[in-house]
C-alpha cells in the first residue's frame, strides 16, 4: 500500500522568512496530493492540492511542487507570519482508490518567531 | 456553521466502557470518513462510508470498533471495551465526490482518554 513520508518534524522560521517541507511517496500511481494545516485543538483544514498531470501549483504565498519521476512533493511558504504557525501534514491518494481515502505523512510542526 | 460537526468534542472513560461518537456531515456529501490521530502523528484512516455502504474498513478496526451509517446522513463510531491504547483524537471527514479524490473536510475531532 502508499507509504507518505514527510520531513523535517519540527520547522522554526524567523517571520517573513520561507519554509519548505518536502513528502515522499511510494506508489507511483498515487495521483492526487494535498496539504493539510492543523491548529491546535481543531482538525486539518486544505489549503493547497495539486495532481499529478501539473508539476506546480501557487496561490498567494503558497506553493507546491510535485516531481513524479522522484516520487516527492514539498510545499514552499514565502514571507511566513506567525500565524503560519501550526503542524501542517502531506497527504496521497492512489489511483486505485476510488474512495478517495487519504494517506497522511508524519507532520511537520511549524514555528514562525516574530 | 455548515460544516462538518462532531459530537462529544471530549470524552473521558474508564477502560472497559464502552463510547459513542457522532459525525454530521455537511449536508450533500456523500462520502464520509473516520481517522484515528494520536499526538505527534498523521490521522489514519479506519473507515468510510459512501452513503450508507461502509465501503472500507482498515485493519486498525478491530472487532471492539463498529460504525454505522444509517440513512447516509450522520454516522456513528463506537468502541466497546475500551482500552488505554484507544485514547485517541477520532476525526471524522466529510467529501463530496462522484469518483477518486476531492477535497476532504475534516471537523474538530472526538478526544478519548481512557484511564
Amino acid at each position: 500500500g502508499e507509504n507518505v513520508e514527510q520531513h523535517p518534524s519540527t520547522l522554526s522560521v524567523q517571520e517573513g522568512d520561507s519554509a519548505v517541507i518536502k513528502c515522499t511517496y511510494s506508489d507511483s500511481a498515487s495521483n492526487y496530493f494535498p496539504w493539510y494545516k492543523q491548529e491546535l485543538g481543531k482538525g486539518p483544514q486544505l489549503i493547497i492540492d495539486i495532481r499529478s498531470n501539473v508539476g506546480e501549483k501557487k496561490d498567494q504565498r503558497i506553493a507546491v511542487t510535485l516531481n513524479k519521476t522522484a516520487k516527492h512533493f514539498s510545499l514552499h511558504i514565502t514571507e511566513t507570519q506567525p500565524e503560519d504557525s501550526a503542524v501542517y501534514f502531506c497527504a496521497a491518494v492512489p489511483l486505485y482508490n476510488q474512495g478517495g481515502k487519504l494517506i497522511f505523512g508524519q507532520g511537520t510542526e511549524l514555528s514562525v518567531k516574530p | 456553521d455548515t460544516g462538518v460537526s462532531q459530537d462529544p468534542r471530549h470524552k473521558i472513560t474508564k477502560r472497559g466502557q464502552n463510547v459513542t461518537f457522532r459525525c454530521d456531515p455537511i449536508s450533500e456529501h456523500n462520502r464520509l470518513y473516520w481517522y484515528r490521530q494520536t499526538l505527534g502523528q498523521g490521522p489514519e484512516f479506519l473507515t468510510y462510508f459512501q452513503n450508507e455502504a461502509q465501503l472500507e474498513k482498515s485493519r486498525l478496526l478491530s472487532d471492539r470498533f463498529s460504525a454505522e451509517r444509517p440513512k447516509g446522513s450522520f454516522s456513528t463510531l463506537e468502541i466497546q471495551r475500551t482500552e488505554q491504547g484507544d485514547s485517541a483524537m477520532y476525526l471524522c471527514a466529510s467529501s463530496l465526490r462522484g469518483g477518486g479524490a476531492g477535497e476532504l473536510f475534516f471537523g474538530e475531532g472526538s478526544r478519548l482518554t481512557v484511564l
